[in-house]
């Protein structure tokens, strides 16, 4: 079946570590997106991709890095330098044609920070 | 700058009864798309609507229908016949034009269908 794929779906970090979360797509969609998820707070976007090798910052992509070397795949990094990194991820995708807001979950990751 | 208020944190009804949830929305903006969001325990949100500015039509879709008022800057979202099955957190969004990327969420609110 076509979908969202993140892993892991939970994960914890000690201060000072980068972790990598993996968000991988088979819906042939060329966009894709990182949110974050606070509890009582709406999704705000980290990062976003248009298409293959480019993306740019969403609101709140300080702390974060991605890359999108392969249309199927767009991973995040939490850097050490994200000051609050425990979170819900939420990666997401949408199709070009079809960018009218209309996007595609994962089920996330949850990123713990002990 | 365009804003997502949803003022209902938290709502619990009994199946089988209607609940709306309430979204209303900011923004300067003639031409916007507004959308609703369904994010069950799973974790993954999945799409329900999406509404351009320009159409005011009430819609309904089975259990699910939504009022919007551009008067009231209102797009209210009813459960008819809950069921628990409903349970989860539904947000709503507003995009200017119509892209994922300036997509404005609302702080979301928790439906509880209690058997």
């Amino acid at each position: 079946d076509g979908g969202i794929t993140q892993s892991p779906k939970y994960l914890f970090r000690k201060e000072g570590q980068n972790v990598t979360l993996s968000c991988e797509q088979n819906l042939n969609h060329d966009a894709m997106y990182w949110y974050r998820q606070d509890p009582g707070q709406g999704l705000r976007l980290i990062y976003y991709s248009q298409i293959v090798n480019d993306f740019q910052k969403g609101d709140i992509a300080e702390g974060y890095s991605v890359s999108r070397e392969k249309k199927e795949s767009f991973p995040l990094t939490v850097t050490s330098a994200q000051k609050n990194p425990t979170a819900f991820y939420l990666c997401a995708s949408s199709g070009r044609v079809q960018n009218t807001g209309e996007l595609f979950f994962g089920e996330g990751s949850r990123l713990t920070v002990l | 700058a365009q804003k997502v208020t949803q003022a209902q944190t938290e709502i619990s009804v009994v199946e089988k009864e209607d609940v709306t949830l309430d979204c209303v929305y900011e923004t300067r903006d003639t031409t916007y798309y507004l959308f609703w969001y369904k994010q069950p325990p799973s974790g993954e949100l999945v799409f329900l609507i999406r509404r351009n500015s320009f159409d005011e039509q009430n819609e309904i879709s089975g259990r699910y229908s939504w009022n919007f008022q551009k008067s009231t800057s209102s797009f209210n979202f009813t459960i008819t016949a809950s069921q628990v099955v409903d349970s989860a957190v539904y947000f709503c969004a507003l995009s200017a034009s119509g892209s994922a990327r300036q997509l404005t969420f609302g702080s979301g609110t928790q439906l509880t269908v209690l058997p």
